[in-house]
């Protein structure tokens, strides 16, 4: 069975002060997706990596793949107040479902 | 809005009642999700439809819940004598082949 784990769960921060959250997992995968939800709405979709080594940027969030190691990580740089929210990395099971983590909710203070 | 549309958007109901919920997909999608989420957790999966075959049901999915995907459109989740813990959000999800997922707004259930 597929296991999700990010960490930390829990993260604040100040603003203009750069962070990393992990997302390992337990089993091969070709698909990991990064997922922002702000309080009491649905998933919004940041990001999408396929291959060992991927890299993808939007604005301050950088996500990256290792496949190897079964690790990604969602690096923010001068985080800005805008960016609270709870971040979840999912993990692509079998050509059907996804597998979440538990989510890390970021709390960026001016 | 050509997004995931779901209905209702909040949902309480008495212990024992049955509730149903409907999403409706992007159109061009022929792959529709059920998620629940439960407060402080990730969501957790369902079923999964292709086009109207309803092709993998969790184990999280006990008898009092069914789906549907009548003719590969939109879904309904029917969760039947409602238990506290029912309580959830619950969110659909649709995508293209081997598309990303674009989830819905979620159906907001409290059971009382």
């Amino acid at each position: 069975e597929l296991k999700v784990e990010q960490n930390p769960l829990f993260l604040s921060m100040q603003e203009g002060k750069n962070y990393t959250i992990y997302c390992n997992y337990s089993t091969t995968s070709d698909r990991l997706y990064w997922y922002r939800q702000d309080p009491g709405k649905s998933l919004e979709s940041l990001f999408v990596l396929l291959s060992n080594g991927a890299v993808k940027q939007e604005g301050r969030l950088m996500a990256s793949l290792d496949t190897k190691a079964r690790l990604s990580t969602l690096h923010i740089t001068a985080a800005v107040h805008d960016l609270s929210a709870t971040y979840f990395c999912a993990v692509a099971w079998g050509a059907q479902k996804l597998v979440f983590g538990q989510g890390t909710r970021l709390t960026i203070n001016p | 809005d050509t997004g995931v549309s779901q209905d209702p958007r909040h949902k309480i109901t008495k212990r024992g009642q049955n509730v149903t919920f409907r999403c409706d997909p992007i159109s061009e999608h022929n792959r529709l999700y059920w998620y629940r989420q439960t407060l402080g957790q990730g969501p957790e999966f369902l079923t999964y439809f292709q086009n109207e075959a309803q092709l993998e049901k969790s184990r999280l999915l006990s008898d009092r819940f069914s789906a549907e995907r009548p003719k590969g459109s939109f879904s309904t989740l029917e969760i039947q004598r409602t238990e506290q813990g029912d309580s959830a959000m619950y969110l659909c999800a649709s995508s293209a082949e081997t598309g990303k997922a674009f989830f819905g707004q979620g159906t907001r259930l409290t059971v009382v």
